[in-house]
């Protein structure tokens, strides 16, 4: 089936550091790519989206660009601040399903 | 818009009793989702539905839990004889259906003693 990686567990950095977090996805068809945020209490949120190749998404400074090559939407951001810290989910939707497959989440600490 | 609501915030049950959990789709939307969030298992689905018809409901513990959507304007999820394992964050989402976004509610946080 469907599934998404993320590689980082959790992320430290220090304000206005760069931020990379890693998404690779394996899907049979040609999937949606999802990130989401998520701050304590909350639900996720819905941070951006890209649906083809090469197209990149972009929300609050973060950006992603799809790769089908290389099956990945890796997460950046060039100058974290202390308010970006969440939890961020990469995420996937096939065409042939409402459903949407999440990864493990990766908990991100940015210290002033 | 007041997006996806959930009802209660949160729940305390005794081991045994019955938990139902709300939530209010943004209007619209014709896909709701259930999910189970917890520290150790993550995000996990739990069921589905598309214009009121359950479509998949394969993360389902097929014991105590059951889900409903009786109008296009609410979703319950039913636990029964709840457990302490049960406890978690109950997460509700909506979308247009296909690929389109999911947008979450703020979660029903339920601990069963």
């Amino acid at each position: 089936g469907d599934s998404v990686t993320q590689t980082e567990g959790q992320v430290a950095l220090s304000e206005e550091d760069f931020l990379t977090i890693h998404c690779n996805y394996s899907a049979s068809g040609y999937p949606a790519l999802f990130w989401y945020v998520q701050y304590p209490g909350e639900g996720p949120q819905f941070l951006f989206r890209a649906s083809r190749d090469k197209e990149k998404g972009s929300s609050r400074g973060f950006e992603a660009t799809y790769n089908k090559e290389a099956t990945s939407f890796h997460l950046q951001k060039a100058s974290v601040q202390e308010s970006d810290s969440a939890v961020y989910y990469c995420a996937l939707s096939d065409r042939n399903t409402d459903k949407v497959v999440f990864g493990t989440g990766t908990r991100l600490q940015v210290s002033p | 818009n007041a997006g996806v609501i959930q009802t209660p915030r949160h729940k305390v049950t005794g081991k045994g009793q019955e938990a139902t959990l709300w939530c209010e789709p943004i209007s619209g939307h014709s896909a709701v989702f259930w999910y189970r969030q917890t520290i150790v298992q993550g995000l996990e689905f739990l069921t589905y539905f598309r214009n009121q018809a359950p479509i998949d409901d394969s993360g389902m513990p097929k014991e105590r839990f059951s889900a409903q959507m009786p109008n296009q304007s609410h979703s319950t999820l039913k636990i029964q004889s709840t457990q302490p394992q049960d406890s978690a964050v109950y997460l509700c989402a909506s979308s247009s259906g296909g690929q389109d976004t999911q947008y979450f509610g703020p979660g029903t946080r339920l601990l069963v003693l």
